[in-house]
């Protein structure tokens, strides 16, 4: 099975400040790669497929790139509203890894 | 409006087994791969088995290969789970998920608890 490997698994940050989150793949996934937020109590909401498109809704402060191995999801201006678990998804294989998540929390 | 509400969820002992449903709405199911994602108690997200739109094909977690079943019904626009010889291990929060086209998951259902307990 691919393994998922997140990075950090949890952070802290400001309001307005730029968050990079990092995901790695153990093996070349192309861009089958997802990226979602949970907030406590919730269910996860989808904020970027196929590695780098926006989905419908989700405010452009959040942005996705990478292919291959290497991903990273990326807060522009963190906003209040922002923190919560991170988590990334391969979709390659059929078995759809998650990685372990990321937390952001308030500084 | 797309909605997936699930059912079914409870307290079992070892060994038994529940049978989870999630009903479909606002959108066509027989167009959808569907899946099942779980999430232990303070933990991540696990994905646990997912069924192509005809139901011909199935796949799952080595976790539960053997003792879950995925299934549809697209004329009724459900989606079970069915769940044997449950460990305390299974206890979580199993979701109900949509598979769009680019392998993410696109909606999510609001969560059935399984508790598994003597």
């Amino acid at each position: 099975d691919i393994q998922m490997t997140q990075s950090p698994s949890s952070l802290s940050a400001s309001v307005g400040d730029r968050v990079t989150i990092t995901c790695r793949a153990s093996q070349n996934i192309i861009t089958y790669l997802s990226w979602y937020q949970q907030k406590p109590g919730e269910a996860p909401n989808l904020l970027i497929y196929a590695a780098s498109n926006l989905q419908s809704a989700v405010p452009s402060r959040f942005s996705g790139s990478g292919s291959g191995t290497d991903f990273t999801l990326t807060i522009s201006s963190l906003q209040p509203q922002d923190f919560a678990t991170y988590y990334c998804q391969e979709s390659y294989s059929t078995v759809h890894t998650f990685g372990g998540g990321t937390t952001v929390e308030i500084k | 409006e797309v909605q997936l509400v699930e059912s079914g969820g409870g307290l079992v002992r070892p060994g038994g087994s529940l049978r989870l449903s999630c009903g479909a709405s606002g959108f066509t199911l027989s167009d959808y791969w569907m899946h099942w994602v779980r999430q232990a108690p303070g933990k991540g997200l696990a994905w646990v088995s997912r069924i192509n739109s005809d139901a011909s094909s199935t796949s799952y977690a080595d976790s539960v290969k053997g003792r879950f079943t995925i299934s549809r019904d697209n004329a009724k626009n459900a989606l079970y789970l069915q769940l044997n010889s449950l460990r305390a291990d299974d206890t979580a929060v199993y979701y109900c998920t949509r598979g769009a086209l680019s392998g993410s998951l696109d909606y999510w259902g609001q969560g059935a608890l399984v508790t598994v307990s003597s």
